[in-house]
């Protein structure tokens, strides 16, 4: 139980272009999910948290305009880079949370979106 | 603000031996910690997750424990296999009204057949 997706696992696009990426909980309902971004041989970084029917909360320094994020669903979230461009090409690693927003329980993560932007 | 260090940044140890790796953080008030693999390109496996309230956990071959007071776990790996080559993330949920996992950079384990 716990597994969480995430489509497309891979994606190369061109500067300009926007893409959508998909953060599933398959087995169950997660009010709350996250969403990191990892470069290569870097450690996980928060870039927002995702609250199913409200706004997301975005860490420091994370562009609310170039990542858009919605959750309009308990096993649906959505993470838009929009104009990208090659400095986002990145592994981008979405989680959810088991039990809710109320508490802190253990995250489950999903398997990458290795985004690649020419 | 809270900060995980893991040390060591890479370990290449022949198979069959035991090994341990290390975490620790700055601030002890910690909700838990949670110990993760992550194989190249690929997403996060949780491995254990241990309460504050908790000093060890078990599963197979991993034992991880923790030390509050002191600010450091260790992930225990007996009898290790080829097939535990990752690398290996700690992280913990700080106290105080926060769900954000603070991530350790991680400890990139080769074992060696």
């Amino acid at each position: 139980g716990a597994v969480v997706s995430q489509h497309p696992s891979w994606v190369i696009c061109k500067s300009g272009t926007s893409v959508k990426i998909e953060c599933r909980s398959l087995d169950f309902q997660a009010t709350t999910m996250f969403w990191y971004r990892q470069f290569p041989k870097q450690s996980l970084m928060l870039m927002a948290t995702s609250n199913e029917g409200s706004k997301a909360t975005y860490e420091q320094g994370v562009e609310k305009d170039k990542f858009l994020i919605n959750h309009a669903s308990l096993t649906l979230s959505t993470l838009t880079v929009t104009s990208a461009h090659p400095e986002d090409s990145s592994f981008y690693i979405c989680s959810a949370d088991l039990s809710g927003s109320s508490s802190y329980n253990e995250q489950f993560f999903g398997p990458g979106t290795r985004l690649t932007v020419l | 603000k809270q900060e995980v260090t893991q040390i060591p940044a890479a370990l290449s140890v022949p198979e069959g031996e035991n090994l341990v790796l290390n975490c620790s953080f700055t601030d002890s008030a910690i909700y838990n910690l949670q110990w993760f693999r992550q194989d190249p390109g690929k997403g996060l496996t949780s491995l254990l997750l241990i309460q504050s309230s908790q000093r060890e956990q078990t599963s197979g071959r991993l034992n991880a424990s923790l030390d509050k007071s002191s600010g450091r776990s260790t992930l225990y790996i007996a009898a290790s296999q080829p097939g535990d080559s990752a690398t290996y993330l700690c992280a913990v949920y700080p106290q105080g009204g926060s769900e954000k996992l603070v991530f350790g950079k991680g400890t990139k384990l080769t074992v060696n057949p």
